[in-house]
C-alpha cells in the first residue's frame, strides 16, 4: 500500500514557470527522497532530505519537509520541457530500514 | 559505473506460468531491491536483499520469490502467473540499502 499522498495528481505548465508538488506521509521517517520517472522508465533519484532537515536546494530543485505535519514539497523553478515527467516522494521508515514505500506521483507537463 | 541493468526488457507470459526476472547491479552495490509498478497500485515494494539474504519483504504471496548470487546479481521469480501480476518489474541497487536507490530500466511483464 501506498505510504502517503501526492498533489496535484496531475500538473501543466508552460515552459518557464515554477512547478510545485506536495507529498504527504504516515510514518516516522528516516528520509524523504524524490524521484523521476519519464514515461514507464526506471526512476531517478533527484534529492534527499534527511528527517531532521527543513530544506535542501539542488539546481534548480528545492525541497521542502514538515515532520509535524507529515509533508514535504519539490518547487522545480524555471521548468524546461525536458522536465515533463512523473514526480514520486518516497519514504524509509524508521522501522523498515531499507524499504522504499513511494507516493502516488504526480504527472507533470511542461508545455514549450 | 554501469548502471543497474535488467533483462529482459519485455516478457510475454500465459497465465499459469512461470517467469524469472534478472538484474545486475551496479559494481560495488551488495543491496538489491525489486519493486512492482502497476496503474492501479502504483509502486510497491517486493523485496530486498543484501549480501545474498533477503533483509525485508513486502506484502506480495508467496508466488514471489528471489535470491542474490555472491557477485551481488539477483533473479525475482514469480510462479503460476495470474493477469494481476501484469506490471513494469523495477530493479534497484545501492551500496547499503539506505537513502539513494539506483533503479534499471525496469522488464515489463505482460500475462495473457
Amino acid at each position: 500500500s501506498q505510504q502517503g499522498e501526492e498533489d496535484p495528481q496531475a500538473l501543466s505548465i508552460q515552459e518557464g514557470e515554477n512547478a510545485t508538488m506536495n507529498c504527504s506521509y504516515k510514518t516516522s521517517i528516516n528520509n524523504l527522497q524524490w524521484y523521476r520517472q519519464n514515461s514507464g522508465r526506471g526512476l531517478v533519484h533527484l534529492i534527499l532530505i534527511r528527517s531532521n532537515e527543513r530544506e535542501k536546494h539542488s539546481g534548480r530543485l528545492r525541497v521542502t519537509l514538515d515532520t509535524s505535519k507529515k509533508s514535504s514539497s519539490l518547487l522545480i523553478t524555471a521548468s524546461r520541457a525536458a522536465d515533463t515527467a512523473s514526480y514520486y516522494c518516497a519514504t524509509d521508515e524508521e522501522t523498515s530500514g531499507s524499504r522504499l514505500t513511494f507516493g502516488e506521483g504526480t504527472q507533470l507537463t511542461v508545455n514549450p | 559505473k554501469a548502471g543497474v541493468t535488467q533483462t529482459p526488457r519485455y516478457l510475454i507470459k500465459t497465465r499459469g506460468q512461470q517467469v524469472t526476472l534478472s538484474c545486475s547491479p551496479i559494481s560495488g552495490h551488495r543491496s538489491v531491491s525489486w519493486y512492482q509498478q502497476t496503474p492501479g497500485q502504483g509502486l510497491q515494494f517486493l523485496f530486498e536483499y543484501f549480501s545474498e539474504t533477503q533483509r525485508n519483504k513486502g506484502n506480495f504471496p508467496g508466488r514471489f520469490s528471489g535470491r542474490q548470487f555472491s557477485n551481488s546479481r539477483s533473479e525475482m521469480n514469480v510462479s503460476t502467473l495470474e493477469l494481476g501480476d501484469s506490471a513494469l518489474y523495477l530493479c534497484a541497487s545501492s551500496p547499503h540499502g539506505v537513502n539513494e536507490q539506483f533503479f534499471g530500466p525496469g522488464t515489463r511483464l505482460t500475462v495473457l
